[in-house]
C-alpha cells in the first residue's frame, strides 16, 4: 500500500511570506496527488491537485510540483495571508489497491499578521 | 457549488449503542467514501463504495461497521456497538470517477462522534 510522509507538522511565517510544504509517496505507480486544506470544525477541501503527466501546476497564489523520479510533491503558497493558517494535507492514492486515498499526517500553517 | 453534506453535525452516545451517521453525495457522482480522523491525526480511510458495493476497506472497518445506501441520495455508516476508541471525526465523501483517474475527492464537513 500507499505511505506518505509530510513536512515540517507545523509551520509558521510572516504574513506575505512563502510557505513550502513536502510530501513523499512510496507507491512508484500513483498518479494524482491531491492538497486540501482543513480549517477548524471542518471538512477537508481540495485546494489543488497534480497528476502524473505535468511537473507543475498553478492556481493563482498557490502551486504544486511533482518530481516523479524521486517520488516527492510540493505545496508552494505566495504572499500568505492569514486567512491560509489551517491544517494542510497532501494525499495519494494507492493504485493496486483501488480506491484508496492515502493521507499525509498535516502540517499547520499559521501566518502572522 | 454542490457539497456533500453530513447530519448530525455532533453525535453523543454511550458505550455498546449503535449509531448511524448520514451523508448526502453529490448528485452526479458515483463512488462514496468514508473517512475517519481522530483528533489531531491523519484523515485515515475506512471503506469505499461503488455500484452498491462495497470495493475496498480497511482494517479499522471491521464487523462492528456497515454501509449502505437505502435511495438514490443517501449513504450511511452504521457502527452496530460502539467502543471509546470509536470517538472521531466522521467525514464522507464522493467522487465522480474512480480516484485513480485523477477525479477530485469531495469531502464533507462531518461528524463527530462521541462515546462516552
Amino acid at each position: 500500500g500507499e505511505n506518505v510522509e509530510q513536512h515540517p507538522s507545523t509551520l509558521s511565517v510572516q504574513e506575505g511570506d512563502s510557505a513550502v510544504i513536502k510530501c513523499t509517496y512510496s507507491d512508484s505507480a500513483s498518479n494524482y496527488f491531491p492538497w486540501y486544506k482543513q480549517e477548524l470544525g471542518k471538512g477537508p477541501q481540495l485546494i489543488i491537485d497534480i497528476r502524473s503527466n505535468v511537473g507543475e501546476k498553478k492556481d493563482q497564489r498557490i502551486a504544486v510540483t511533482l518530481n516523479k523520479t524521486a517520488k516527492h510533491f510540493s505545496l508552494h503558497i505566495t504572499e500568505t495571508q492569514p486567512e491560509d493558517s489551517a491544517v494542510y494535507f497532501c494525499a495519494a492514492p494507492s493504485i493496486g489497491s483501488g480506491d484508496k486515498l492515502t493521507f499525509g499526517t498535516g502540517t499547520r500553517l499559521a501566518v502572522r499578521p | 457549488e454542490p457539497e456533500v453534506t453530513q447530519t448530525p453535525s455532533h453525535q453523543v452516545t454511550q458505550m455498546g449503542q449503535e449509531v448511524i451517521l448520514r451523508c448526502v453525495p453529490i448528485s452526479n457522482h458515483l463512488y462514496f467514501y468514508w473517512y475517519r480522523q481522530i483528533l489531531g491525526q491523519k484523515v485515515e480511510f475506512l471503506v469505499s463504495f461503488y455500484n452498491n458495493e462495497i470495493s475496498e476497506k480497511s482494517e479499522i472497518f471491521d464487523d462492528q461497521f456497515s454501509v449502505e445506501r437505502p435511495d438514490g441520495s443517501n449513504f450511511t455508516l452504521k457502527i452496530r456497538s460502539t467502543k471509546l476508541e470509536d470517538s472521531a471525526m466522521y467525514f464522507c465523501a464522493s467522487s465522480e470517477e474512480k480516484l485513480g483517474s485523477g477525479s477530485p475527492l469531495h469531502f464533507g464537513n462531518g461528524t463527530r462522534l462521541t462515546v462516552t
